[in-house]
C-alpha cells in the first residue's frame, strides 16, 4: 500500500486565495483525520470523519475552513478566504477503527502570503 | 480536562547510552497510549502503543514504553541511542470511549556522536 496521500505538498498563496487540500486515505480505512501543525500551538486535530461522515469539527478554527469526503478515497479541506496566521502544515490522517492507530501522510505545507 | 504532558522540550544523550523521553496522561477511564516519531519534513510515524496487557511494550526501530497506571506515566526508552534516533517524539492518548488522539506537544531527541 502506498500510505496515505496528500497534495500538493507545498502550496504558496496570497491572502485572499482559495486553498484546497487533498488526502486519499489508506484503502479499507474506515477514519480519516485532518490536523494543523505549528510551532506556537503544536498538533491540532481539525476534524475527522467516520466512513465518510464528518463526526467532529470541534477543532475547526472559524468558517473559513472546511472540510469534505465524497466517498471512502478522498477528502478535501478547504480554505476560503485563506489569511497568513492560515500558514502551518496540513496533515491528513487514516486509521482502520477508532481508537486505533493512526497512519499520516507527508503533509502539505501552506504558506499565505 | 484530559490532556498529555511532554515535560521535556528536548532530551540530549550522547550515542550509545540509554534514553527516556517522559510522558504524563490525565484521562479518565482506561486510555489507549501512542508513541510516534517525526523526522524533519515527514509525517508522524507510529512506534507503539499500549492497549491492554503487559505494561512493557515494544515498538519499532528498538524503542520499548512502560505503562505505569499509578503514575498515569508511558515514558519512551531505548537502551541504546542511536545518532539516527534525533528527531521530535509525540505522546499521544486515546480516551476512553472515544476516537480521537490527544497529542503532547513533543520532544526533540538530539543524540550526540
Amino acid at each position: 500500500d502506498a500510505g496515505v496521500i496528500q497534495s500538493p505538498r507545498h502550496e504558496v498563496t496570497e491572502m485572499g486565495q482559495e486553498v484546497t487540500l487533498r488526502c486519499k486515505p489508506i484503502s479499507g480505512h474506515d477514519y480519516l483525520f485532518w490536523y494543523r501543525q505549528t510551532m506556537m500551538r503544536g498538533l491540532e486535530l481539525l476534524i475527522y470523519f467516520n466512513n465518510n461522515v464528518p463526526i467532529d469539527d470541534s477543532g475547526m478554527p472559524e468558517d473559513r475552513f472546511s472540510a469534505k469526503m465524497p466517498n471512502a478515497s478522498f477528502s478535501t479541506l478547504k480554505i476560503q478566504p485563506s489569511e497568513p496566521r492560515d500558514s502551518a502544515v496540513y496533515f491528513c490522517a487514516s486509521s482502520l477503527v477508532g481508537p486505533d492507530t493512526q497512519y499520516f501522510g507527508p503533509g502539505t505545507r501552506l504558506t499565505v502570503l | 480536562a484530559q490532556s498529555v504532558a511532554q515535560p521535556e522540550d528536548q532530551v540530549n544523550v550522547a550515542e550509545g547510552n540509554p534514553l527516556t523521553v517522559k510522558c504524563t496522561y490525565s484521562v479518565s477511564g482506561n486510555p489507549y497510549l501512542f508513541w510516534y516519531v517525526q523526522y524533519p519534513n515527514r509525517g508522524l510515524q507510529f512506534l507503539l502503543k499500549y492497549i491492554t496487557g503487559d505494561n512493557l511494550v515494544k515498538g519499532s526501530y528498538g524503542f520499548e514504553a512502560e505503562f505505569n497506571k499509578s503514575q498515569t506515566s508511558f515514558h519512551l526508552k531505548k537502551p541504546s541511542a542511536l545518532v539516527s534516533d534525533s528527531a521530535l517524539y509525540f505522546c499521544a492518548v486515546s480516551p476512553y470511549n472515544t476516537d480521537k488522539l490527544i497529542f503532547g506537544t513533543g520532544t526533540r531527541l538530539q543524540v550526540f556522536p
